[in-house]
């Protein structure tokens, strides 16, 4: 298994540019999400989903857009990229128990 | 209000001593769980440690405990034999409700150096 797996590791976006992070997971779980960690804080959860077609907002999603159309693949889209959204983002996933969320190995996003 | 409380922004212990790391919370759901990630300098997420609300006894991982105290709303950290290893960033993440697994609150997290 390979787990969850992120790309790109490193991305430099121009202010207002978009892109897209990508997820996926091997391990057929349903609930995935996306959290953004600024420096010497904690995560915080920018959207969340609990099966296919299924998505929701978390603590800061403003400037961010998702889709789950597949158990296997979660993409997180920055619609126009703004200086403060230069961050480290991870991708997590469980199953339904939510004992064991395991996370990616994070993308770092910097925005000039 | 913060659900997640981690007071101790930095800790230093000496290599083979115990350390105890704090976190209190605040939720009135009676459905909840509590985790312990570590993060080291290279970023990766480490699960540690999950306790749930209705769990009797304290978790244990290796090396790893978790002081549950639930009237006091606390979930303290406990590793034991310290290791040079050990030095990283530590965070609590508290899931609220059973319906969804996957929303975490985390706290700001302690730094964490052992020292030979």
């Amino acid at each position: 298994n390979a787990g969850v797996t992120q790309t790109p590791k490193f991305q430099v976006l121009k202010t207002g540019q978009s892109m897209t992070l990508q997820c996926a997971q091997d391990m057929n779980h349903e609930y995935m999400s996306w959290y953004r960690q600024d420096p010497g804080m904690g995560l915080r959860l920018i959207h969340y989903s609990v099966g296919a077609g299924i998505t929701d907002q978390g603590e800061v999603p403003n400037g961010y857009n998702v889709s789950r159309s597949t158990t296997e693949d979660f993409p997180l889209r920055l619609l126009s990229a703004a200086p403060s959204q230069t961050s480290v983002y991870f991708c997590a996933s469980s199953d339904e128990t939510g004992v064991e969320q395991y996370f990616g190995p994070g993308t770092r996003l910097t925005v000039t | 209000a913060q659900k997640i409380t981690q007071t101790q922004p930095g800790m230093f212990v000496q290599e083979k001593e115990a350390v105890t790391l704090d976190c209190t919370y605040d939720t009135s759901d009676p459905s909840y769980g509590l985790f312990w990630y570590k993060q080291p300098s290279s970023g990766e997420m480490i699960f540690l440690i999950y306790q749930g609300s209705y769990d009797q006894q304290n978790a244990t991982e290796g090396r790893y405990s978790l002081n549950f105290q639930k009237a006091r709303k606390s979930a303290n950290l406990v590793i034991s034999a310290s290791q040079l290893g050990d030095s990283a960033m530590y965070f609590c993440a508290m899931r609220e409700g059973s319906k969804y697994g996957n929303k975490l609150v985390f706290g700001a997290g302690t730094i964490l150096r052992v020292k030979s």
